[in-house]
């Protein structure tokens, strides 16, 4: 079982490039997420998704984009890198609010 | 708003010896609460969740959790811990206003010596 992917595990960037990080799930969850962890600061929200077509900001959004074309792909774009989005980034997925979250294996984001 | 607070940044404990991790929450309305692991340079694993019903809740690789209601309190807990299970914990809290995703604790290093 597959369950949430991301891609790529790791990436540099330059100041002010960009690129998408991916997130997919095969559990047909109508609920994502992503999060990036700095340390010393837990895991902190960056925008959400309550079913395909429908996305809301998080804690800590800017600089980044997201969209939601189906319930399977959840992909998070930086729009111009900036040193302050190095980071690890994880997108999670559930069905409801009673089943725990499931995590990707990470994203390790540097931007030089 | 849904919020964790983990007061401790570091526990020490020695193998065998029972360990706690402490995490307290503030909620409005029923508390969806959630324990995480995650070891050096690996994503989250689910350890276990209070949802509804026993206060004393049992999860993965020995490891239990007591929701108190009165303490607004959900600490994790062993009996006897092992060297493996040094790493780093996050308690969480479901927040039903952001799409049922998570807010979660500064995360508490648990370091266990032989």
């Amino acid at each position: 079982n597959a369950g949430v992917t991301q891609t790529p595990k790791f990436q540099v960037l330059k100041t002010g490039q960009s690129m998408t990080l991916q997130c997919a799930q095969d559990m047909n969850h109508e609920y994502m997420s992503w999060y990036r962890q700095d340390p010393g600061m837990g895991l902190r929200l960056i925008h959400y998704s309550v079913g395909a077509g429908i996305t809301d900001q998080g804690e800590v959004p800017n600089g980044y984009n997201v969209s939601r074309s189906t319930t399977e792909d959840f992909p998070l774009r930086l729009l111009s890198a900036a040193p302050s989005q190095t980071s690890v980034y994880f997108c999670a997925s559930t069905p409801d609010v009673y089943t725990e979250a499931f995590f990707g294996q990470g994203t390790r984001l540097t931007v030089v | 708003a849904q919020s964790v607070a983990q007061p401790e940044d570091q526990v020490n404990v020695a193998e065998g010896n029972p360990l706690t991790v402490k995490c307290t929450y503030s909620v409005s309305g029923n508390p969806y609460l959630f324990w995480y692991v995650q070891y050096p340079n690996r994503g989250l694993q689910f350890l276990l969740k209070y949802i509804t019903g026993d206060n004393l809740v049992k999860g993965s690789y020995g490891f239990e959790a007591e929701f108190n209601k009165s303490q607004t309190s959900f600490h994790l807990k062993k009996p006897s811990a092992l060297v493996s299970d040094s790493a780093l914990y996050f308690c969480a809290v479901r927040d039903p206003n952001s799409g049922y995703a998570l807010n979660f604790g500064k995360g508490t290093s648990l370091l266990v010596t032989p």
